[in-house]
């Protein structure tokens, strides 16, 4: 069964150090989304792709976070520096878009705790 | 901004008797809603989802109702089983823009 792979599955690093997680999304998926789930809280988007082009960035904190998609197939996201505010589970989602909606398929997300 | 709300941070429900589940939401554009079941370490999975020309969408045990006026949908699960005792995430978007808003999350139990 197709599934979105994540990379690393832990992470631990200190603050101001930088940290990069991996997603590649289900083949053929044309819309990818990196999330933030924070303990206790829902996902909240911080950045969704459709193919390498960026559609919202609009919650991602740009002056440490960066995304990237450039072949419009798997997606790195980095933060630099990182901050002990952004221990969170950082997950990502890919969906087959034609038009409209589909529903979304989540990995296992990479846990970060930053020490 | 939470513009996806469920105000439950938890349910327990009794095997085989009927789980509810609620959500409201404030952004009138949104027109597609999704229920998202998740397990402990691993990534939320879709459950069923419903759009907004619709007030109901049921797919076995799952069955989920919107109240478009009321700005409200709910999940029911029945007869709910123990393997359903998980945390259910509230999603919505707008139909052309595919950009998923979630709620809080409702963790239910199930005792046996």
């Amino acid at each position: 069964e197709a599934e979105v792979a994540q990379s690393p599955r832990y992470k631990i690093t200190e603050k101001s150090q930088a940290v990069a997680f991996w997603c590649d999304p289900i083949s053929g998926h044309a819309t990818l989304y990196w999330y933030r789930q924070i303990l206790g809280q829902g996902p909240e988007l911080l950045v969704q792709f459709q193919d390498e082009s960026v559609v919202d960035d609009s919650q991602l904190p740009k002056d440490r976070f960066s995304a990237e998609r450039l072949k419009g197939v798997d997606s790195t996201l980095k933060i630099q520096p990182a901050e002990l505010g952004d221990s969170a589970m950082y997950l990502c989602a890919s969906s087959f878009r034609t038009g409209g909606v589909t529903e979304a398929f989540f990995g296992q997300g990479t846990r970060l705790t930053v020490v | 901004d939470q513009q996806v709300k469920q105000n439950s941070p938890s349910l327990s429900v009794q095997e085989g008797r009927i789980s509810i589940l609620n959500c409201d939401y404030t952004n009138s554009m949104f027109d597609y809603f999704l229920w998202y079941k998740k397990y402990p370490a691993e990534g939320p999975t879709f459950l069923i989802s419903i759009s907004s020309i619709k007030d109901k969408n049921e797919d076995g045990r799952f069955t989920v109702f919107l109240n478009k006026s009321a700005k409200h949908l709910s999940l029911h699960i029945v007869p709910s089983q123990p393997g359903d005792s998980a945390v259910y995430f509230c999603a919505a978007t707008v139909y052309n823009n595919n950009d998923m808003r979630f709620g809080a999350g409702t963790r239910l139990t199930v005792k046996p």
